[in-house]
Formats: C-alpha cells, structure tokens, sequence
C-alpha cells in the first residue's frame, strides 16, 4: 500500500517571502502521479500542481514549483513571494498505477501568510 | 459552468439514524468518490465509483452504503453502524482512467451528532 507523509503541521511565512513544503511517499511503483491540493478556510480542495513521475522536469505553475526526487520519493512544493491569501491547508497526493485513479493524501501542512 | 454539488452543507444526525448525503455532478465524469476529512488525518477514501452500477469499498467502508443509478449521482448514506460519523465529506470525480487528471472536488458536507 501506499503511504504519504508531511511531517509538517503548521508552518508560517512572511508575505512575498519563499516558503517550502514537504512531502515523502512510499511506492514500489515506478509509474504515478503526484499531486498538491490546497484547501482555504471555505474548505474547498483546490488543484495545485502536478507532477508525472516518468517526468524528470519539476512542474511549475506561476508561483508555485516542485522539487521532485524519485529515488529520494520526495515531492516539496516551493511557494514563491507569498500572498495572503496562500494561507490554507496544503495536502499532498498520490495515484498509483491502476485505472481506479484513487487518491492517498498527506495529512496536510497549514501554512499561515503573515504581513 | 460544470461542476460537484453537495447537499445539505450542514447535516445533524440522531442516535440510530441513517442519514444520506447527496453528491451531483454535471463534468460527464465517469468516476466518482467519498472522502472523510477529520482534523490532523488528511481526506480518506470512503467509496468510489468508476461506473454506473457499480462501486468499490475504499479504505474507510464501515458503517456507510452508497450507490450509483446515474452517472452524474453518488449519494453517500451514513448508516447507525457509523459509530462516530462526525466529519467533514468530501465529493470529488474524475475522468475514469485519466490518473493525471485531477479529481474535482465539492464544497463538502459538515455532518455533525445532536
């Protein structure tokens, strides 16, 4: 089975700075998708970034980037002159093989932008 | 525009009641699944649907029942075998078989004990 951990609880940046976020995950699979999916107070679960693990390349999108390392099986994502409203929970995700495409999630990270 | 609608937004439930918590999605999305979100675990897969008619036990099974007479319908029943059902629910579809597609999430269900 596969598993995902963030080991971060709670973190906290200052607006416009850069912030990291961790993710490790456990596979014996060599084709997957990762995900990460923010969720602001109003609770909806939002798309992120995603990262194809046949792909050596990090994804990015505007402000956000990930560090991927498949022999590590870490997948961080870096926020980039934060905004206010980057505040909400971040949950990592992971799909194995298979046509279920059935999602395991991290327990999150809340990360909190402060002026 | 397309979308996952949730109904109620908020549920309370009575001892020994079973309460059912509806799911609608207008995507043409052939999958379809039920997450619980409880606070420091994460969202954890209850019940998912890659056709009509047809569903699979996620990791968290217990004590609910589903079913799928529509494509775009995926109600959730919390059965009285749920002993501790107070939890955030969570909808979501997707494209069946696209693993790099995201799964598209509703605005959720607060179900909570009187």
């Amino acid at each position: 089975a596969q598993t995902v951990t963030q080991s971060q609880p709670e973190m906290s940046v200052q607006e416009a700075e850069t912030v990291t976020l961790s993710c490790t995950y456990d596979t014996s699979e060599s084709n997957y998708y990762l995900f990460w999916y923010k969720q602001p107070p109003s609770r909806q679960m939002i798309l992120v970034i995603r990262q194809e693990a046949y792909k050596q390349q990090n994804a990015t999108e505007n402000r956000f980037s990930v560090n991927f390392q498949k022999a590590a099986k870490s997948f961080s994502l870096k926020i980039s002159d934060s905004q206010l409203g980057d505040t909400a929970m971040y949950f990592c995700a992971f799909i194995g093989p298979g046509t279920a495409s059935k999602l395991t999630f991290g327990t999150g990270t809340r990360l909190q932008v402060t002026l | 525009d397309g979308g996952i609608t949730q109904s109620p937004k908020y549920l309370f439930r009575k001892e020994g009641q079973n309460v059912t918590l509806s799911c609608e999605q207008n995507l043409n999305h052939d999958a379809m699944y039920w997450y619980r979100q409880d606070p420091g675990q994460g969202l954890r897969l209850i019940y998912y649907s890659q056709i009509v008619n047809d569903f699979q036990k996620g990791d968290i099974a217990e004590g609910y029942s589903v079913s799928r007479e529509k494509k775009e319908s995926f109600p959730l029943t919390v059965t009285s075998a749920q002993k501790n059902p107070t939890a955030f629910y969570l909808c979501a579809s997707s494209q069946q078989g696209a693993r790099n597609q995201p799964q598209h999430f509703g605005d959720g269900t607060r179900l909570s004990i009187l």
